[in-house]
């Protein structure tokens, strides 16, 4: 079975300070891994999968088959960062549901 | 254009009865999902509808659960004998088929129950 892991449920940092919430995943296939993000008394949106190798917002995030990490990185927060944010895994086969980690609150303080 | 809309957007019931609660997906998505969103257990799956494919029912915590999607559009998630463990935020999700869509939420429903 797929799972997600997100250790962190709460991570606070200063505006300006780098940003890394960490993800795991367990799969034993090939996954596409994704991050969404909910900003406050907004829907659940997309913010990145790893397919895409883009950057958003700032954001990156690197698939590390060895590690089954999939962490999320911004070199330098901003207050308008903070939001709720889910690692998802989806199997490259077959039904197509989401797996979600419990989620990662980031705060970031002026 | 209009994104995935889900009615109500608030519910707040009695311990047994029951609840219907209805997604509207993106007009031409195929591929429609039902998702929990409880406190402190991040989202969860409940049910997945794929054109005239059967259901992948497998993340209905009981039988009480149950969801239909008529016609290949609207869904209607059905809760039956609410219990307080019900409680939590419902989001619906559309996508057109493939590994690669994007899967896009609505606003969610949120159930209370008293």
């Amino acid at each position: 079975a797929q799972r997600v892991t997100q250790p962190e449920k709460l991570l606070s940092v200063f505006k300006g300070a780098p940003v890394e919430l960490k993800c795991n995943y367990s799969y034993s296939g090939s996954p596409e891994l994704f991050w969404y993000v909910q900003y406050s008394r907004q829907r659940l949106q997309l913010l990145l999968r790893h397919i895409s190798r883009e950057s958003i917002k700032g954001f990156t995030a690197d698939l590390n088959k060895g590690e089954t990490s999939f962490h999320l990185k911004k070199p330098f927060a901003q207050e308008e960062d903070s939001a709720m944010y889910y690692c998802a895994l989806k199997k490259n086969t077959g039904f197509q549901k989401l797996v979600f980690g419990t989620g990662t609150r980031l705060l970031v303080s002026p | 254009g209009a994104g995935v809309s889900q009615s109500p957007s608030n519910k707040v019931t009695e311990k047994g009865k029951d609840v219907e609660l209805r997604c509207d997906p993106i007009s031409g998505h195929t591929a429609l999902y039902w998702y929990r969103q409880s406190l402190g257990q991040g989202l969860e799956f409940l049910i997945y509808f794929q054109g005239n494919s059967a259901p992948d029912k497998s993340g209905l915590p009981s039988d009480r659960f149950s969801a239909e999607r008529t016609g290949g559009s609207v869904s209607t998630l059905t809760i039956q004998r609410t219990q307080q463990e019900d409680s939590a935020v419902y989001l619906c999700a559309s996508s057109l088929v493939g590994t690669y869509n994007e899967q896009f939420f609505g606003p969610g429903t949120r159930l209370t129950v008293l």
